[in-house]
Formats: C-alpha cells, structure tokens, sequence
C-alpha cells in the first residue's frame, strides 16, 4: 500500500499526560500537513512542512503541540499535557508540488 | 478570516441527481476541492477547480464561479454507497506557500432506496 498511513489508529489517554502520533507521507511528496477534525466539522489546518522545514502553524497549535518532520520523510504531532477538547481526529496529509492532498485514515485521541 | 458555508444536511433518492452548493469567502484564493468523508475514514479527493466552469468525472461534477465565492458538486445517478459527509475546502495561497486546505463543516448526504 503506498497511500499515507499513521499510527496509532486509535489512542486513549488520561488527562494530563503525553501522546505521539506518527504519519508516513506517500514517498514521492515533500509536503506533509496536519489536520484536526472534531465531530461534525470540517478539518482544520493546524500545520505544514515542506520537506523538513515547517513553514506554517494555525494559532490553533498551541505550545502544547509539537511536530517533527526531521529527515523530509516521517512526521510526528506531540501533544503535552492533554486536556479533554485535544480529543480529536488527527489527520496527516501529504502532496507533490501539484495540488491534491491526500489524507490518511488519521488518529483518533480520546482523552478521559 | 475565512468563512465557508455549505447545508449541514441532505436526502436524495437512489438514481436521482443532487446539487450540493458552496459559497466562500477567503483571501489569497488558489482552487477549491470537494472531498467525500464516510463516518470514521478519512477524507477522499473527488474533484478540484481552479478556473472558471464545469469539470466532470463520471458521475460527479464540480462547478466553480470564482467572482460569485460559490461552488457546487452535482452527483448523478445516485447510489447507496454515496451516503457520507461532502466537505467544500478552499486552498489559500499563505505567506509560507502551504497552500492549506479551509474547509466548510460538511453536507451529510443520505441517500435513500
């Protein structure tokens, strides 16, 4: 399967403590973008990176979260100390210069 | 800021037609997709228009005025298996060249027998 995958699919935490997610871009694309979806609404945008630089971040991110990409390839999302409204979908998406971004099946973050 | 707006809800029936509108307001406009989201998976790329008129791919067409901030999706030849989540999404040409998606909260399609 050579379509964005992340890991884990699903995660359940206690507030207050840390979480990772990882999400492996389709190889042959140098963006890789993260989104958050909440029940009923639309993805919103909270960062992106161009080959390893990340060159925007939503104000919704706050200094809680943290992303990597460090080689270009892989990425992760680091939320600190989670509260209860982090609890989301987390979508990753990636795309070639062109303009279609394609989306993997997300993380979904439960926090109790 | 950006605003996108888009019916919450839909019901068609099975082999009809169905018209899902788009309006928007955005700065820094660069195309405007549709994507189809079933309940629990990810979003999945239907159509793009950058330009003005009509693009058609099999049963599903997208319209884009770009002086009018509207955008429509029509699904022809409706199936059961179209039931899901259609999200209008706007992408922004930014300072850093993301050209991030803005998306509207969705229009859930039900399709009936």
């Amino acid at each position: 399967d050579t379509g964005v995958s992340q890991d884990p699919r699903h995660k359940i935490t206690k507030r207050g403590q840390n979480v990772t997610f990882r999400c492996d871009p389709i190889s042959e694309h140098n963006r890789l973008y993260w989104y958050r979806q909440t029940l009923g609404q639309g993805p919103e945008f909270l960062t992106y990176f161009q080959n390893e630089a990340q060159l925007e971040k939503s104000r919704l991110l706050s200094d809680r979260f943290s992303a990597e990409r460090p080689k270009g390839s892989f990425s992760t999302l680091e939320i600190q100390r989670t509260e209860q409204g982090d609890s989301a979908m987390y979508l990753c998406a990636s795309s070639s210069a062109v303009y279609e971004q394609y989306f993997g099946p997300g993380t979904r973050l439960t926090v109790t | 800021g950006q605003n996108i707006d888009q019916p919450t809800e839909m019901t068609a029936t099975e082999g009809a037609i169905v018209q899902i509108n788009c309006t928007y307001q955005t700065s820094g406009f660069n195309g405007l997709f549709w994507y189809q989201q079933h309940a629990g998976e990810a979003p999945t790329f239907l159509s793009y228009n950058v330009l003005d008129g009509l693009e058609e791919k099999g049963r599903f067409s997208s319209f884009l005025s770009r002086s009018k901030g509207y955008s429509y999706l029509l699904l022809k030849e409706l199936q059961m298996k179209d039931s899901a989540s259609y999200l209008c999404a706007v992408s922004l040409i930014s300072s850093g060249s993301a050209r991030q998606l803005t998306f509207g909260s969705g229009t859930q399609l039900t399709v009936l027998p």
